[in-house]
């Protein structure tokens, strides 16, 4: 069956620093590989989405990389900010040929001051 | 923006009730919902699709006559969990597919905490 894998332990950084957070997967070919953002209570929030035939999307501090040989996703946020502190899923899509999203357990990031 | 508005966003409800949760999108029209359920520290897993006007795709292992969908509208799907019992309690999420677009991104609700007493 269709598996991502995120880390799940919290990644811990310091103010300033770059965050790099990893998506894995197995038994599937997506067309399309999204990032959402979820705070603790909250609907996720829709960052970045990447076509399999991308290899690279930026957007402002964000940054994301799509290498579908690997079956893997990183995805990285720049001079990152204690207001970055969330839980960042990754989720696969397309598939299929539907709509559905399969979604990654998620990978906390705590962002120090 | 696309906003999906989710209602309520938490209820506690007493053992064998039923429990309607409304999951609107206020400035588009979304043919398709989706709804999704989140234990604590794990990922959204997928319940059912909600196409306007016709019944509802569950995934497999979710009972439709236990989770009943209704997308009577462009703007609005319902899922009432009925017969609640405490194994029921958890995070429900809806999103919604802006109609017209292809493969794109979802937007969500902000969830409803549902506890069953």
């Amino acid at each position: 069956s269709q598996k991502i894998e995120q880390n799940s332990e919290a990644l811990n950084i310091q103010e300033g620093k770059t965050a790099t957070l990893t998506c894995n997967y197995t038994n599937y070919s997506p067309a399309y590989l999204q990032w959402y953002r979820q705070d603790p209570g909250r609907g996720p929030v829709f960052l970045l989405l990447i076509r399999e035939n991308e290899k690279e999307k930026r957007k402002e501090r964000l940054k994301v990389t799509f290498d579908t040989t690997l079956k893997q996703s990183l995805f990285h946020i720049t001079a990152s900010q204690p207001a970055d502190s969330a839980t960042y899923l990754c989720a696969l899509g397309g598939g299929d040929s539907s709509y559905k999203l399969i979604f990654g357990s998620g990978t906390r990031l705590l962002v120090r001051p | 923006g696309a906003v999906v508005s989710q209602h309520p966003s938490w209820v506690i409800c007493k053992s064998g009730t039923s429990v309607k949760i409304e999951c609107r999108s206020l400035d588009f029209q979304a043919t398709t919902m989706f709804w999704y359920r989140q234990f604590p520290k794990q990922s959204l897993m997928l319940m059912a699709t909600s196409n306007e006007g016709s019944k509802a795709t569950y995934e497999q292992g979710v009972e439709k006559d236990k989770f009943l969908i209704n997308h009577a509208s462009l703007t609005l799907s319902t899922l009432t969990v009925t017969s609640a019992h405490p194994e029921d309690s958890s995070f429900y999420i809806c999103s919604a597919k802006r109609s017209g677009t292809g493969i794109e991104k979802l937007f969500f609700g902000s969830g409803t905490q549902l506890s069953v007493l």
